[in-house]
């Protein structure tokens, strides 16, 4: 079947704009997770979903960064303000719910340069 | 606070070397995992090793989560240029809400 897919691929913006980046999670995964990966660093969680609720978003940096799931299928990450230093790679990741360790599956993450 | 450590950071060897990549912590773990990232796409999963003292084998891969739960490796024998990649340990506690933690990873290419 299908594996994560997020869009866009790329996304190159002006310090200041509003920017938004989707993830489509395998097929009836309920858990999903953000993470944000800088050049030379290993993914640092952000947000992570059980259905449609955010179950923790301790890793979101500030509030100009906010999450949606509204129907536990695809969810939105949204950025405020972008500011250069929010440039990175975003990564979503799904899994099945239930046993705490069992394999996330990621996408290809998109590219977000802010200038 | 890095609070996975791997090291080396980089590593550059020849086809048919053996290599081993360690992944360090202050912190017990209840469970850590491998990841092998390449360039462009989401980390991939390798293993998931849970009780302490624990060698799993995949092909050519061995993996050890130490005594303590505060340490992996990752050891590869007669590597191929097809492991070049990026190595990614991530750590997690407890049940319910997982939250793995990730090191930086270790960078390496296999020159043929």
């Amino acid at each position: 079947g299908a594996g994560v897919s997020q869009t866009p691929s790329n996304k190159v913006t002006e310090k200041g704009k509003y920017v938004e980046l989707r993830c489509d999670p395998i097929s009836g995964h309920t858990a999903l997770y953000w993470y944000r990966q800088s050049l030379g660093q290993g993914p640092e969680f952000l947000i992570y979903f059980q259905g449609t609720g955010a179950a923790d978003d301790s890793g979101l940096p500030n509030d100009r960064f906010f999450a949606v799931r509204p129907e536990g299928s695809v969810s939105t990450l949204k950025i405020q303000r972008t500011e250069r230093g929010d440039s990175a790679v975003y990564l979503c990741a799904s899994k099945l719910a239930g046993h705490s360790y069992n394999e996330q599956f990621f996408g290809p993450g998109t590219r977000l340069t802010v200038l | 606070t890095q609070l996975l450590e791997q090291s080396p950071q980089f590593l550059s060897i020849q086809e048919g070397e053996n290599l081993t990549v360690y992944c360090n912590s202050s912190s017990v773990f209840s469970s850590l995992q491998w990841y092998r990232q390449e360039p462009g796409e989401g980390p991939v999963l390798l293993v998931t090793v849970v009780t302490g003292g624990e060698v799993k084998k995949l092909k050519r891969l061995t993996f050890q989560f130490g005594d303590a739960r505060k340490d992996s490796s990752l050891h590869i024998t007669a590597a191929q240029t097809g492991d070049t990649g990026l190595y990614l340990c991530a750590g997690g506690r407890g049940r319910g809400s997982y939250i793995p933690t990730f090191g930086r990873g270790t960078s390496l290419i296999v020159h043929p």
